[in-house]
């Protein structure tokens, strides 16, 4: 599947580096979001931005910094991170219509590795 | 706030066999969308089958479909002639007026 796609697929990153993921959806969503998945826990939602608006933020730490500039284009810009923050992170979108009548779908995520 | 519950962490079935992996969920909303997900090795996240909370019909696609017992809230996912391609985790997971809600999911084996 292409709808959503996701860089890099596999990012290796010191604690003191900056670095951005990337994610771009080519279904003509309206929603995207980032989830995080770590080993043995379930799906967690990070962040969810509605026509470009950020709508939703789970207590994640300052060091994760989204953004989106379009309702194409979505990033998670990464700063200071822990050993910790290694994990999965997917992007999805989804067409919002009315709360609890939407599909997410999920592009191949990016396997971090904070070192 | 929504919970979905998966009790199965792991299940097994043959080849060409039929295997039923079970989801419960706890809302007091009247409005939702159910799902499940498939995530193999790959690790994406694949749509399997979407359920509208209103509709009475099971879904189908394919060899997949659910058995949505509305009032005991249950939405339970029958895979039919098991290929090894479905192994893989299966997550259940529920969106009503929050964002998805998913539950821990359910790891499929496929024996040759």
């Amino acid at each position: 599947e292409t709808g959503v796609t996701q860089t890099p697929r596999h990012l290796v990153m010191g604690m003191t580096n900056k670095k951005s993921l990337k994610c771009e959806q080519h279904l003509g969503h309206n929603a995207m979001y980032w989830y995080k998945q770590s080993a043995k826990k379930p799906l967690e939602l990070m962040f969810v931005y509605n026509f470009k608006e950020q709508t939703e933020n789970n207590s994640v730490p300052s060091r994760f910094s989204p953004e989106c500039p379009n309702s194409s284009h979505l990033f998670l810009h990464l700063h200071t991170l822990q050993p910790e923050d290694s994990a999965l992170y997917l992007c999805a979108s989804s067409q919002v219509r009315r709360r609890g009548q939407e599909t997410q779908y999920f592009g191949p995520g990016t396997r971090l590795l904070v070192l | 706030a929504q919970t979905v519950t998966q009790s199965q962490p792991e299940m097994s079935v043959q080849e060409a066999e039929t295997v039923t992996l079970s989801c419960t969920y706890d809302t007091s909303e009247s409005d939702y969308y159910l799902f499940w997900y498939k995530q193999p090795p790959s690790r994406q996240m694949i749509l399997v089958i979407r359920q509208e909370a209103y509709k009475q019909q099971n879904a189908t696609e394919n060899r997949f479909s659910v058995n949505f017992q509305k009032a005991a809230k249950s939405f339970s996912l029958k895979i039919s002639d098991s290929q090894l391609g479905d192994a893989a985790m299966y997550f259940c997971a529920y969106s009503g007026n929050t964002p998805l809600v998913f539950g821990k999911g359910t790891r499929l084996s496929v024996i040759a």
